[in-house]
């Protein structure tokens, strides 16, 4: 079973505050995927990560920072937090395509994260 | 923008009934294909994956792919009141290997 977890299930912050978000999975998939979920707008992505050490931008990297230093861990950054980052954040997981074609494997997702901010 | 629609409901189908949900896409070049269901609070978790046309079955859930037209479908049979849910369609991103675009979600209610 593939497991993600991410490290607090709510989370309340202040203003400008620098907040972190971890995320790690046990199954040692090459990409990494950090979303938000807001009510009306579905999952956005925000950032991505192929491997260690790489990330991509995703549709809204506004405001955010990542880091993967190791495999299995990859660290969603708020460098001063808004009010207009108030959401659930998702984590999730997949192994790298496996096909030779552009096909994609499936998404695993952590429970979520509901960052509050004051 | 590469967009992904659904309707959002709420579907409110009856215990037992047929409940069946679409999604279109706007990616032409799209390959892979996915249906999550989120329940209130909670993550996405898989349902099914589909990569060809036609039809593919598990269990009472059925996922229905057409590339022609940029259609996929979900049927749930023997709908149960623990279906109630929110279903999220995902299409794979071309040109960006293992990216995912999420549609908003259908809200399904099973009523007794």
């Amino acid at each position: 079973d593939v497991k993600v977890t991410q490290s607090s299930r709510y989370l309340v912050k202040r203003t400008g505050e620098k907040v972190f978000l971890e995320c790690v999975q046990d199954m040692d998939h090459e990409n990494m995927f950090w979303y938000r979920q807001d009510p009306g707008l579905g999952l956005r992505l925000i950032y991505f990560s192929y491997d260690v050490k790489m990330k991509e931008k995703g549709d809204i990297p506004e405001g955010y920072s990542v880091s993967r230093e190791k495999k299995e861990r990859f660290s969603l950054i708020l460098e001063s937090a808004s009010t207009n980052q108030t959401s659930m954040y998702l984590c999730a997981s997949s192994p790298p395509s496996f096909r030779a074609t552009t096909y994609t494997d499936t998404q695993y997702f952590g429970p979520g994260t509901r960052l509050t901010v004051l | 923008q590469k967009e992904v629609e659904q309707n959002s409901g709420p579907l409110s189908v009856p215990e037992g009934a047929i409940a069946s949900l679409n999604c279109t896409y706007s990616d032409r070049g799209s390959q892979s294909f996915f249906w999550y269901r989120q329940y209130s609070g909670k993550s996405p978790e898989l349902i099914m994956s589909i990569y060809s046309n036609g039809d593919k079955e598990d269990g009472r859930f059925t996922a229905q792919l057409n590339k022609a037209s940029q259609y996929v479908s979900l049927l749930i049979r023997d709908s149960q009141p623990s279906d109630s849910a929110t279903y999220l369609c995902a299409a794979e991103s071309t040109g960006t290997a293992s990216k995912l675009t999420f549609g908003t979600g259908t809200r399904l209610q099973v009523t007794l």
